[in-house]
């Protein structure tokens, strides 16, 4: 079956522009992360999402970071206001539930200029 | 202490010896703990996983798992050039990866 897909996979943006990044998560799956990956760093977690539960923000870095999905579809991650050193590969991960083996996306890499 | 604590390295194993990589986490209540393998540029991708006590065999990966000492390790058997990547351990009741031990096989 198909796998975690992201959109777009390079975005290259100015800064103080907004952007968006797509997550489809593997059909089924309840629990969808993002995380975020610098240049030669380990993952950071972001936010969380399982089922209809309130998401878990609390790796989100600032208020310019903001993440929705709908139900247990896609998801999109907003970076208002961008800023260079929010340059980095965005991964979007999904799971059966919590707990359980994550996949990941193919990530997006955002440079903002 | 930080949560879940890996080796940077590079490890470098010679080919077609072992290659063990260990991990240990700082939470007693975890059930849950993954490998993933990351190349350069890629995405990290699942190898293992283990919820038990012991040992866990998949081809040439074994996970091993002591919840008593609070450590899991990864061991690959025959390594090969192609397992030269970046191994990240995961334990997942918070959503916790390492930062990752890079390993480096030398033909």
């Amino acid at each position: 079956g198909a796998g975690v897909s992201q959109s777009p996979s390079n975005k290259v943006t100015e800064k103080g522009k907004d952007v968006e990044l797509r997550c489809d998560p593997i059909s089924g799956h309840t629990a969808l992360y993002w995380y975020r990956q610098r240049l030669g760093q380990g993952l950071e977690f972001l936010i969380y999402f399982q089922g209809n539960s309130a998401p878990d923000k609390s790796g989100l870095p600032s208020d310019r970071f903001s993440a929705e999905r709908t139900g247990e579809s896609v998801s999109t991650l907003t970076i208002q206001r961008t800023q260079q050193e929010d340059s980095a590969v965005y991964l979007c991960a999904s799971a059966q539930s919590r707990g359980y083996e994550q996949y990941f996306g193919p990530g997006t890499r955002l440079t903002v200029t | 202490q930080k949560e879940v604590e890996q080796n940077s390295g590079p490890l470098s194993v010679p080919e077609g010896a072992i290659a063990s990589l260990n991990c240990t986490y700082s939470d007693r209540g975890s059930q849950s703990f993954f490998w993933y393998r990351q190349y350069s540029g890629k995405s990290p991708e699942l190898i293992m996983f283990i919820y038990s006590n012991g040992d866990k065999e998949d081809g040439r990966f074994t996970a091993q798992l002591n919840k008593a000492s609070q450590y899991v390790s990864l061991l690959i058997r025959d390594s090969q050039p192609s397992d030269s990547a970046t191994y990240l351990c995961a334990v997942s009741n918070k959503i916790i990866f390492g930062k990752g031990t890079r390993l480096h096989i030398l033909p």
